[in-house]
C-alpha cells in the first residue's frame, strides 16, 4: 500500500519569504499527485495536479507554483508568501478513483 | 457554476442514534461520489465511493445513498459512537472527459457524537 510523506509538519514564515513544501510517495509508480489547501473551517481547494514528471496543471491563479522533479516527488513553492497563503496544505495521490492523503503541513504566514 | 453543498456545518447526536449527513450538488454530472472522514489536524481518509448507477452502498455501520435525479447523497452512520466524531466530506469527480481523478470537495460537516 502507498505511504505519503509531507514535511515539514508545521511552518511559521514571515510575509515575503519563500516557501518550499515537499511531498513524497512510496508504494506506487506513476501516480497522479495533487496539492490541496484547506483554510480554517473550510473544505479542500485543489491547487495543482500532476499526471507525470514535469507535468503540472494549476487549478486556480495564485501566488504558488508546483513542480514534479521525480515520479514520486511533488513540491509546492512560493517566491514571496502572502498572509492569505496561510492554511493546511495537503498532498494526495490518486488511485482507482480514491485519493490518499498525506499528514499535511500547517503553514502560518505572519 | 458547479457547486457542492453539505447542508449542515455541524451535527450533534447522542451515542447509539443514526447520524445522517447530506451532500447536494448542482451543475455536475458525476461519475461517482465519495465520502471522506477527516480528524482535526490530519488529512482526509477515504470511506466509501458510490457510482452513478448505484442507489445504495454499505460498509459496516456506514450507508451511502446516491440520487442523481435529486442530485443528492445521504451518508448514514448507524449505532453512532463518540469515536465517530469527526468532519465528514463529500467529493465529486465529473463524468466523461479526462478529469485525471480531480475531485471537488464540499465544505464538510462536523459530527459530534455525545456519550
Amino acid at each position: 500500500s502507498q505511504t505519503i510523506h509531507q514535511w515539514p509538519a508545521t511552518l511559521v514564515q514571515p510575509v515575503g519569504s519563500p516557501l518550499s513544501l515537499e511531498c513524497t510517495v512510496e508504494g506506487t509508480s506513476n501516480p497522479n499527485l495533487y496539492w490541496y489547501r484547506q483554510a480554517a473551517g473550510r473544505g479542500l481547494q485543489l491547487l495543482f495536479y500532476s499526471v507525470g514528471i514535469g507535468q503540472i496543471s494549476s487549478e486556480v491563479p495564485q501566488n504558488l507554483s508546483a513542480s514534479r522533479p521525480q515520479d514520486r516527488q511533488f513540491i509546492l513553492s512560493s517566491k514571496k508568501l502572502l498572509l492569505s497563503d496561510s492554511g493546511f496544505y495537503l498532498c494526495a495521490e490518486g488511485q482507482d478513483n480514491e485519493q490518499f492523503f498525506g499528514p499535511g503541513t500547517r503553514l502560518t504566514v505572519l | 457554476s458547479q457547486k457542492i453543498e453539505q447542508n449542515s456545518e455541524a451535527l450533534n447526536i447522542q451515542e447509539g442514534k443514526t447520524a445522517t449527513l447530506t451532500c447536494n450538488y448542482t451543475n455536475y454530472s458525476p461519475a461517482y461520489l465519495q465520502w471522506y472522514r477527516q480528524d482535526p489536524g490530519r488529512g482526509p481518509v477515504f470511506l466509501l465511493l458510490i457510482r452513478e448507477n448505484e442507489k445504495e452502498k454499505r460498509k459496516e455501520r456506514l450507508k451511502v445513498t446516491f440520487d442523481t435525479t435529486l442530485k443528492q447523497s445521504l451518508f448514514h452512520i448507524t449505532a453512532s459512537q463518540p469515536a465517530d466524531s469527526a468532519t465528514y466530506l463529500c467529493a465529486l469527480e465529473n463524468a466523461g472527459g479526462t478529469s485525471y481523478g480531480k475531485l471537488t470537495f464540499g465544505q464538510g460537516t462536523i459530527l459530534t457524537v455525545h456519550p
